[in-house]
């Protein structure tokens, strides 16, 4: 079946530095899945970071981007310069026709002052 | 942004017992969704409901659980009987069409 891996639980990052998460995903049902990538503040629900639906096509948010590349089957979430407000769980995620979302474990971000 | 809320935030039973889950899903959206995730493993499907009914539902939506929202009330999920493995934390999400989903903040149930 479909499935979403993040190969890093937790990463931890000085601040004002560049951060990558990985994000790969496999994919079995016809048709190229949308990719999303969603963030859980401390104390907060999951809310929505990006989305791409296009092969190709790149993302961005709150100073973050993903290019959704379907040759490496990959989706990682990229920032130039990360701040403490970053701080938080990052998903990657999955769905056809933006019906069930199937997850990533999950990275928990971490920024050092 | 929309505000889905779920009630309670935390819940404790005993084993066989029933349970329901409430969720105030964003006021005018129409797709719900039930996740699951136990803790350390990733948030897994459950069950979406449209129109009334139940549109897919994974292999972790046991003959125990069923969904409804009466009314256009609370979108519910009710487990009877509960069993140890169901502890987990239990999210709830809509969308307006089948399109972004907000969550809510979860229930965190643990029964012993």
């Amino acid at each position: 079946g479909d499935s979403v891996t993040q190969t890093e639980g937790q990463v931890t990052v000085s601040e004002s530095k560049s951060l990558i998460i990985n994000c790969t995903y496999s994919a079995t049902s016809i048709g190229y899945p949308n990719l999303f990538w969603y963030v859980r503040y401390p104390g907060e629900g999951l809310q929505l970071l990006l989305k791409v639906i296009t092969a190709g096509q790149k993302g961005s948010s709150r100073g973050f981007e993903a290019t959704y590349n379907k040759e490496a089957t990959s989706f990682h979430l990229q920032k130039a310069s990360v701040q403490e407000s970053d701080s938080a769980v990052y998903y990657c995620a999955l769905s056809y026709n933006q019906g069930k979302l199937i997850f990533g474990q999950g990275t928990k971000l971490s920024i050092k002052p | 942004g929309p505000k889905v809320l779920q009630i309670p935030s935390h819940q404790i039973i005993d084993m066989g017992q029933m349970v329901t889950l409430n969720c105030d899903p964003v006021s005018n959206h129409l797709y719900f969704y039930w996740y699951k995730q136990i803790l350390g493993q990733q948030m897994e499907f459950l069950v979406n409901f449209y129109n009334g009914k139940v549109m897919e539902k994974s292999k972790l939506f046991k003959d125990q659980f069923s969904v409804e929202r009466p009314d256009g009330s609370y979108f519910t999920l009710k487990i009877q009987p509960t069993a140890l493995e169901d502890s987990a934390v239990y999210f709830c999400a809509s969308s307006l069409l089948q399109d972004t989903q907000y969550f809510g903040p979860g229930t965190r149930l643990l029964v012993l």
